[in-house]
This record gives C-alpha cells, sequence and structure tokens, in this order.
C-alpha cells in the first residue's frame, strides 16, 4: 500500500525558511518521482516541482526559482521541499505526491500547513 | 504556461442527478489531462487520467471525455458522497490547474 506521511504544520515569521518532509513506504521509492503541490486557501492547487529519485534529475515551476530547494534521501526513502524568503503568500497546504508514469498524481501525502505569520 | 479554466465554479445538484463540468486549456494539451475529487481537509484524490480513463477503484459513474483544449466530467447518478470540489490539471507541459468547481447539494 502506497503511503506519502508529510512532516507536522509549521508556524513562520517573514523572511523565514521552512522544510518540509514527505516519507514514502510501500513501494520502490526510486522508481517513482515526487512532486510537490500547494494549495492556499480557497485556491487551486499549485504546482511547484519535482524531483526523480532514480536520476537526481530535479524541475522547478519558474514561480518559485531561487526561492525552492527540493531533495532527496534515499536511505530514508524521504524527499524535502525547503522554501526561503517567506511572505504571507506562501501560507498553504504543501503536498508531495508520487507520479506513477506521467505527471498525474496517483498518491498523495496528507498535507502540510505551512502559516506565515509575525 | 498553459492556464486551465473550469465552468462553473460552483454546481447545485441532487442526488441522483447527472451532471456535466467543463474544464478548457488556453491551448491544446492532446489528451494530457487529469481530473481529481477533494473533500474539506484532505489531499485531491485522482479520478480520471488521460483524459478518459478510470482510475483502479472509483466507481464508473465518473467519465471523462474530450481532447484539445475541451474537456468534460461526467458523474451519472449523483451519490451523498460525491458532493466535493473537482478539479481539472494538464500535465502537457506540467503542469497547472483549473480554479475547480464546488458540487453543492440542491
Amino acid at each position: 500500500q502506497v503511503r506519502l506521511v508529510q512532516s507536522a504544520a509549521e508556524v513562520k515569521k517573514p523572511g523565514a525558511s521552512v522544510k518540509v518532509s514527505c516519507k514514502a513506504s510501500g513501494y520502490t521509492f526510486t522508481n517513482y518521482p515526487i512532486h510537490w503541490v500547494r494549495q492556499a486557501p480557497g485556491q487551486r492547487p499549485e504546482w511547484m516541482g519535482w524531483i526523480n529519485g532514480g536520476n537526481h534529475h530535479i524541475k522547478y515551476s519558474q514561480n518559485f526559482q531561487g526561492r525552492l530547494t527540493i531533495t532527496w534521501d534515499t536511505s530514508a526513502n524521504t524527499a524535502y521541499l525547503e522554501l526561503s524568503s517567506l511572505t504571507y503568500e506562501d501560507t498553504a497546504v504543501y503536498y508531495c505526491a508520487r507520479v506513477r508514469s506521467y505527471p498525474y498524481f496517483d498518491s498523495w501525502g496528507q498535507g502540510t500547513l505551512v502559516t506565515v505569520s509575525s | 504556461d498553459i492556464q486551465m479554466t473550469q465552468s462553473p465554479s460552483t454546481l447545485s445538484a441532487s442526488v441522483g442527478d447527472r451532471v456535466t463540468i467543463t474544464c478548457r486549456a488556453s491551448q491544446s494539451i492532446s489528451t494530457w489531462l487529469a481530473w481529481y475529487q477533494q473533500k474539506p481537509g484532505t489531499a485531491p484524490k485522482l479520478l480520471i487520467y488521460k483524459a478518459s480513463t478510470l482510475e483502479t477503484g472509483v466507481p464508473s459513474r465518473f467519465s471523462g471525455s474530450g481532447s484539445g483544449t475541451e474537456f468534460t466530467l461526467t458523474i451519472s447518478g449523483l451519490q451523498p458522497d460525491d458532493f466535493a470540489s473537482y478539479y481539472c490539471q494538464q500535465y502537457d507541459h506540467c503542469c497547472s490547474f483549473g480554479q475547480g468547481t464546488k458540487l453543492e447539494i440542491k
């Protein structure tokens, strides 16, 4: 059974950074890319980027270039998202999601709420 | 970037109804389109991919069609569990989502 378990909610001040983890189980971690998608309150999901654990290829949405870092710890079956220079507009639920073949998302983490507040 | 536009934004219907949600892409995406269902406080759930392929375990009352720039999601015989928000997502040039359609009980 595929499971993606994310880290707990975070509260950060403007200008800070946040790191969210996504631990995978139930499948061979390096065979399937992990994508990150965020959803601000009442808004549509927004794609952020992805990592291929097999070849460590990474791609970021241009909307986050320079602020977003996605990494991968194969030994821990865990992917990470780090977002820096946070603003109030970064308040959202951040999801990791697995890609089975083409980039549609067949399994999702439970989401991590990141709140940016002074 | 490819823009995705759904209509309607809100849809009121009754149990047993047949409803259709439309998704339009700003340029042709062939059939590289997925549909998701989302309930409050939970992650989206994959319903359909490649415009019309039903994900394993999804009831057959859900169906998808379309290609190019216009797509539809149809739910035939609404069940109480179907009242939720629905999003389309293109993955021709990864990735972007529609703004969502909230399906409400009439």
